[in-house]
This record gives structure tokens, C-alpha cells and sequence, in this order.
């Protein structure tokens, strides 16, 4: 079946330095979302890429899907202790079934 | 403003006991998400619904799980008999399917712990 791995599992870093976390699925998706979870909180959608290439930017958060439409990465700029959370990307091969990654976990130390 | 509502927030039961598990989506949204959250296996789909009707439940445990939607406000998640593994954070979701694909709006999940 379908997977969907993200890489690292975890990542501390200093506040101020920027993170990445790359989404890798097995399967060619029609469409990749990103979402948001704070300890013990839940799941919040960030954004939904679609287009081959597509790069999308909120403030500090950069957002590309793949040209082959199998690999997603979120990119934060000078992280704050605001972002501190586990970051999941969820693919879609084109029905409402959503697969989530297995997350990453960031922890950003002041 | 509109969100997902869960109850119960939290839940402890004996092994063997039925649980349910309730949920109110958004109103007028028309696709219902049930995943089940553990640090081992992370998040889970175990069903989802569309306009009431269950299109995928593959996620399921079929013997001891089920979930329905006896109307668009409640959508209902239960287990009998419930079993240690079953501990868990249990989350709905909806969302507003159509032509294009929407985002999935969270309710805060029940935190179900079977002893």
C-alpha cells in the first residue's frame, strides 16, 4: 500500500536557524498537504500543494512539491519558539483518503 | 467560529468495555475523517465518510470497531470490546469534498486509555 515517510523524525535547533522536513511517498500523489500539531494539541492544516513544482511561501515557511509529484518539503527561516511541533505532510492519490507522513518532530530551543 | 467538536476529551475503561467515541462536524461540511494517533504508528485513517455514506474503512479493525453517521451533525466511533492496544488518541476530522481537495479541519480528539 500506499506510504508516506518524512525525514528527520526529530530536529532540535537553535532559535534562530532555519529546518527542513522532507515528505517522500511511494506513490505518485495528485495532491500534498501540510499540517501543523503542538504537543498535545491537534492537527492544523498550514497548506495544500498541487501543481507539479509548485512552491508556495507563508511568511517564514516555504513549501515545494516535487516535479514527479512524489516528494514534498517545508523549509522555515529563522525559526522561533513559536514552531515548535510536530510537522505532518498527508498525500492524496486522488480520492479523499489521506496517507500522513510519520511527522517530525521540532523542537527549538531558545 | 466553526469547528469540530469531540467527545468525550478523555476516557478510561476496563479491557472488554464498549466505548464511544462522538463527533459534530463543521456543519455543512460534507466528508467526516476518524484517525487514530499512537507514537508507534502514528496518525492513522480508520474511516471516512462522505455525505454520510462510508466509502473506506479499510483502516478499521472490522471485529471490534465500527463507525457511523446517523445524521450530517454526528458521526460516531465505537469499539466493543475495547483492548489495551486500543489506547490511543482518537481524532475526527471534516472537510468540504468536492472537485477540488480541501483542507481537513481537526476536533482536539479523545484521549482513551483501556486498562
Amino acid at each position: 500500500g500506499q506510504q508516506v515517510m518524512q525525514i528527520p523524525q526529530y530536529q532540535h535547533v537553535q532559535e534562530g536557524e532555519d529546518f527542513t522536513t522532507y515528505c517522500n511517498s511511494s506513490t505518485t500523489l495528485s495532491n500534498i498537504q501540510w499540517y501543523k500539531q503542538r504537543p498535545g494539541g491537534h492537527p492544523v492544516f498550514l497548506i495544500q500543494l498541487v501543481k507539479s513544482g509548485e512552491v508556495k511561501k507563508q511568511k517564514r515557511l516555504t513549501f515545494q512539491f516535487g516535479e514527479a509529484k512524489k516528494n514534498s518539503s517545508l523549509h522555515i527561516t529563522a525559526t522561533q519558539t513559536t514552531d515548535v511541533g510536530t510537522y505532518f505532510c498527508a498525500g492524496t492519490s486522488g480520492t479523499y483518503k489521506y496517507i500522513f507522513g510519520t511527522g517530525t518532530r521540532l523542537k527549538v530551543l531558545a | 467560529d466553526a469547528r469540530v467538536t469531540q467527545t468525550p476529551r478523555h476516557k478510561v475503561t476496563e479491557m472488554g468495555q464498549e466505548v464511544t467515541m462522538r463527533c459534530q462536524p463543521i456543519l455543512g461540511h460534507n466528508t467526516v475523517f476518524w484517525y487514530r494517533q499512537t507514537m508507534m504508528q502514528g496518525l492513522e485513517l480508520l474511516a471516512y465518510f462522505r455525505n454520510r455514506a462510508p466509502l473506506d474503512d479499510s483502516g478499521m479493525p472490522k471485529d471490534r470497531f465500527s463507525a457511523e453517521m446517523p445524521d450530517a451533525t454526528l458521526a460516531t466511533l465505537k469499539i466493543q470490546p475495547s483492548e489495551p492496544r486500543d489506547s490511543a488518541v482518537y481524532f475526527c476530522a471534516s472537510g468540504l469534498g468536492g472537485s477540488s481537495y480541501n483542507e481537513q479541519f481537526f476536533g482536539p480528539g479523545t484521549r482513551l486509555t483501556v486498562l
